[in-house]
């Protein structure tokens, strides 16, 4: 078992609809990272958490560290945010490791 | 004003031969990684360097072996290639400890 799981594996959307991605992890980390993997290839680092919520335009995530959880939320989603979104834990020194992905498609 | 990046993008190679990536970041980070991604988009750690000290070393062939000659260059060097190498390889780079880290964008390795 991955010690970083992430639900749903794939997603379809309609444009304007909100959306959740959700990240389960098994071991204590230090920070909590969301990437976003674009059809090109390129990876972006959305956020980094180690507590509490942060916001960036229409993405927030959210971190529960007691329940080992967060979540990737998206409002008013746009065909542009169409993209495989990876949750990445950092245990312990620089390491990250990653969960599976999650592909998102938001259909027009 | 690229932050990180490799060359080159696309390397397509035969079995059995050694090839190189080549990394290379300007936002002054003291850590740089190797990760590779398979077939199924999954990424993994390979190699971590700290200040061209090599710090997190996975299971990974010896085939393998990174090398830093400077904090703002970090390659990797692999001999004899195999089939089960193909994947898209990225750099990526941060600050040592829980900061964000930048990645390059990444090159697809095809070994045939």
């Amino acid at each position: 078992k991955n010690e970083v799981e992430q639900s749903p594996q794939n997603l379809t959307a309609q444009e304007g609809e909100f959306i959740t991605i959700n990240c389960s992890y098994s071991v204590g980390i230090s920070a909590l990272h969301w990437l976003q993997q674009h059809p090109g290839g390129g990876i972006v680092s959305l956020f980094m958490l180690s507590s509490g919520k942060k916001k960036h335009g229409r993405l927030i995530a959210t971190i529960n560290i007691q329940e080992k959880h967060s979540s990737l939320h998206i409002t008013a989603s746009h065909p542009r945010d169409s993209a495989v979104y990876i949750c990445a834990v950092k245990a312990s020194g620089s390491r990250l490791t990653f969960g599976e992905g999650t592909q998102l498609t938001v259909n027009p | 004003d690229t932050a990180v990046s490799q060359t080159p993008k696309y390397l397509v190679t035969q079995m059995g031969n050694d090839k190189s990536i080549k990394c290379e970041q300007n936002l002054g980070h003291d850590t740089m990684y190797w990760y590779k991604q398979d077939s199924k988009k999954f990424l993994k750690i390979m190699f971590s360097y700290n200040n061209k000290e090599l710090i997190i070393n996975e299971t990974v062939p010896n085939r393998f072996s990174p090398k830093s000659p400077d904090k703002a260059h970090l390659n990797l060097h692999i001999n004899s290639l195999e089939l089960g190498d193909s994947a898209v390889y990225f750099c990526a780079s941060s600050q040592p400890g829980p900061y964000e880290q930048y990645f390059g964008p990444g090159t697809r390795l095809t070994v045939t």
